[in-house]
């Protein structure tokens, strides 16, 4: 069965400071990994995916996250947080086997000034 | 502009009385799903739909009914709401949900309370 993980429920960074929000998953073929964010009293808001090609992938708002096939991770980075960066982000994963998206529990992230 | 419409932003109801939200998305996607958020819980499948009068059931089907007459309205309904169905609800849409999904589009969200 396909799974995600997002083990830290929060992440706390100063501004400025570079900031990860960790990812895990398991699924059988090749997986379609995916970052969402969620600001206060909004939807989701896609950020970046993963399909195939580059580890690196770029996405929105200056975010960026390494697909590492032998760690099974899908680490979402920036290198200067912003307080507007305060969310709350998703990662998302499904497969060439199971299109149906599996989603973690999220991960709080504040930046404090 | 592309997106996906939600509505009611906010319902109060009372346990028993049958309500509706109503999903609309205006970008032609075959893909519609509904989701309900609860904290620590992330985000849960309630329905989904692949296309016209196809549906099926997510991970937490039980209380819930969908329908889908048309592409682009994916309405769920709620016929006899209970207090634990109290719960921020989501719509998604995408162009397809088969290999190499395509990413989904969010709406705004309801938030609903069963008191």
């Amino acid at each position: 069965a396909q799974s995600v993980a997002q083990p830290e429920d929060q992440v706390n960074v100063a501004e400025g400071n570079p900031l990860t929000v960790k990812c895990t998953y398991s699924v059988s073929g090749n997986p379609y990994l995916f970052w969402y964010v969620q600001y206060p009293n909004r939807g989701l808001q896609f950020l970046l995916k993963y399909i195939t090609g580059d580890n690196l992938v770029k996405g929105s708002y200056g975010f960026e996250a390494e697909f590492n096939k032998s760690q099974t991770s899908f680490h979402l980075k920036k290198p200067s947080a912003l307080v507007s960066d305060s969310a709350l982000y998703f990662c998302a994963v499904s497969s060439d086997s199971n299109y149906q998206l599996i989603w973690g529990a999220g991960t709080k992230l504040i930046i404090k000034p | 502009e592309a997106q996906v419409t939600q509505n009611p932003r906010y319902l109060i109801t009372v346990t028993g009385k049958k309500l509706t939200v109503t999903c609309s998305q205006n970008m032609n996607h075959e893909y519609m799903s509904w989701y309900r958020q609860d904290p620590g819980l992330g985000l849960r499948q309630i329905y989904y739909s692949m296309n016209v009068e196809v549906t099926d059931k997510g991970d937490v089907p039980e209380g819930y009914k969908v329908s889908r007459k048309e592409k682009r309205n994916f309405p769920l309904i709620l016929e006899s709401p209970s207090p634990n169905q109290t719960s921020l609800y989501f719509c998604a849409s995408s162009l397809s949900a088969g290999v190499r999904n395509y990413g989904y589009t969010f709406g705004s969200g309801t938030r609903l309370t069963v008191v």
